[in-house]
């Protein structure tokens, strides 16, 4: 099975830049996926890393680093509507979702 | 990205009803499809993987003669809680694969259940 471990809560202001980190201990472990989730809604997919390194997609980029089993997303210039839920999860047969991570934007 | 659906958006029930949820993926063929449900405030937890034209699979601790799951197609799986009571109430999201690897995984908008 998977196990994956990420901070519960962050706080960040409008503008600045956050780091959200996931490590995980894992058997079958094919990637570390990355969603967003707001309150009420469906997870929305982020990105997926499968190879060690850095992912870039606009203001968020992931990162894995295999030998270390962890992971992390980054979210630049923070928007109000960047406040949601993140969650990692690892990518076997079936996605393994993390608890998440919920994140507060503040003016 | 591919758009998957999920039909009832909202559902209240009484206790001891069963009720259907349908999860179709609208643009491509789903091989797998995946049904999760989530507490508020809690992760999402994995309940059953479906491929089509096969049996669930469940995971460990869910009932699978009360979550009973079908995949009858490549683009509809439908699950169906039977004698549903309070404790059953949660929000209950399907997602859907269209091969065999890790290709991304795109959830529905999920169906709140609420069983009075």
């Amino acid at each position: 099975g998977q196990s994956l471990e990420q901070p519960s809560e962050v706080t960040a202001v409008e503008g600045a830049i956050v780091q959200i980190n996931c490590t995980y201990q894992t058997s079958g472990f094919y990637g570390l996926s990355w969603y967003q989730q707001h309150d009420g809604g469906a997870p929305t997919f982020l990105s997926y890393n499968a190879l060690d390194g850095l992912e870039e997609t606009g203001r968020f980029s992931s990162f894995l680093s295999r030998s270390d089993s962890y992971g992390y997303l980054l979210l630049q210039e923070l928007q109000m509507k960047d406040s949601a839920s993140y969650f990692c999860a690892g990518s076997g047969y079936a996605l393994n979702f993390g608890k998440g991570t919920s994140l507060l934007v503040t003016p | 990205g591919a758009v998957v659906s999920q039909h009832p958006s909202r559902v209240i029930c009484k206790s001891g009803t069963s009720v259907k949820i349908e999860c179709r993926s609208l643009d491509f063929q789903a091989t797998t499809m995946f049904w999760y449900r989530q507490f508020p405030k809690k992760s999402l937890m994995l309940m059953a993987t479906s491929n089509e034209g096969s049996k669930a699979t469940y995971e460990q601790g869910v009932e699978k003669d009360k979550f009973l799951i079908n995949h009858a197609s490549l683009t509809l799986s439908t699950l169906t809680v039977t004698s549903a009571h309070p404790e059953d109430s949660s929000f209950y999201i399907c997602s859907g694969r269209s091969g065999t690897g890790q290709e991304t995984q795109y959830f529905g908008p999920g169906t709140r259940l609420l069983v009075l």
